[in-house]
């Protein structure tokens, strides 16, 4: 069975840094790409950056480049996000995705991790 | 970069009625579109790739059509567990992906 597994829900405050996982499982994690998507609060999903853990290929959204970090670490079957200066506005729920190169789309998801950004 | 349209932005409906969610694209996205279903405290879950391909478990009620701008989701006789948002997403340029604003299906 195939399976994302998000780390657990964060408070962080503004200036900290955060590292937030998703480990695969079920599938050969070096052969699909692994997006994050972000939902703010009552909002639409945005698709943030990708990553393919076979050769740590990653590419940005031109919103998010510069913002995050995206990363991998095949050993482990494990993609990263990460931010080095969280600031309220990051305050969301963050999803991680497998994409299917056949099917062009998001086919599994993780539960998603909260990151809650407040003074 | 391509923009996508969903409307309306909210559809109330009664369970046993037909849904038509549409979702248009900007430019052409051949039929790299994909539909996906949230439910409230849940994550997205995939139901249409490729425009018109149900994805595995997704039952015969849903169905997706159109090609190039226009797309349709229909959900042919509503159950009570497809209250939800319904995002629709594009990737023709790759590595570029794009989300609808999404539309809310809720109980009339």
């Amino acid at each position: 069975e195939v399976q994302l597994v998000q780390s657990g829900a964060e408070v962080k405050k503004p200036g900290e840094s955060l590292k937030i996982s998703c480990k695969g499982s079920g599938y050969s994690f070096t052969s699909y790409w692994i997006g994050w998507v972000r939902q703010m609060p009552g909002k639409g999903l945005e698709w943030m950056g990708i990553i393919y853990p076979g050769d740590s290929d990653t590419r940005y959204s031109p919103s998010f480049q510069g913002q995050v970090t995206i990363s991998a670490d095949k050993s482990i079957s494990t993609a990263y996000l990460q931010w080095s200066s969280l600031k309220a506005s990051d305050t969301a729920m963050y999803y991680c995705a497998r994409y299917s190169s056949g099917w062009y789309a998001f086919d599994y998801w993780g539960q998603g991790t909260l990151v809650t950004v407040s003074s | 970069e391509i923009v996508l349209t969903q409307s309306p932005a909210t559809l109330s409906l009664s369970p046993g009625e037909r849904a038509t969610l549409s979702c248009r694209a900007s430019q052409s996205v051949s039929s790299y579109l994909a539909w996906y279903q949230q439910k409230p405290g849940q994550a997205p879950r995939l139901l249409i790739y490729d425009a018109s391909n149900r994805a595995t478990g997704i039952p015969a009620r849903f169905s997706g059509s159109g090609s190039g701008t226009d797309f349709t989701l229909t959900i042919s006789s509503l159950e009570p567990e497809d209250f939800a948002v319904y995002y629709c997403q594009q990737r023709s340029n790759w590595p570029r992906f794009t989300f609808g604003p999404g539309t809310k299906v809720d109980i009339k």
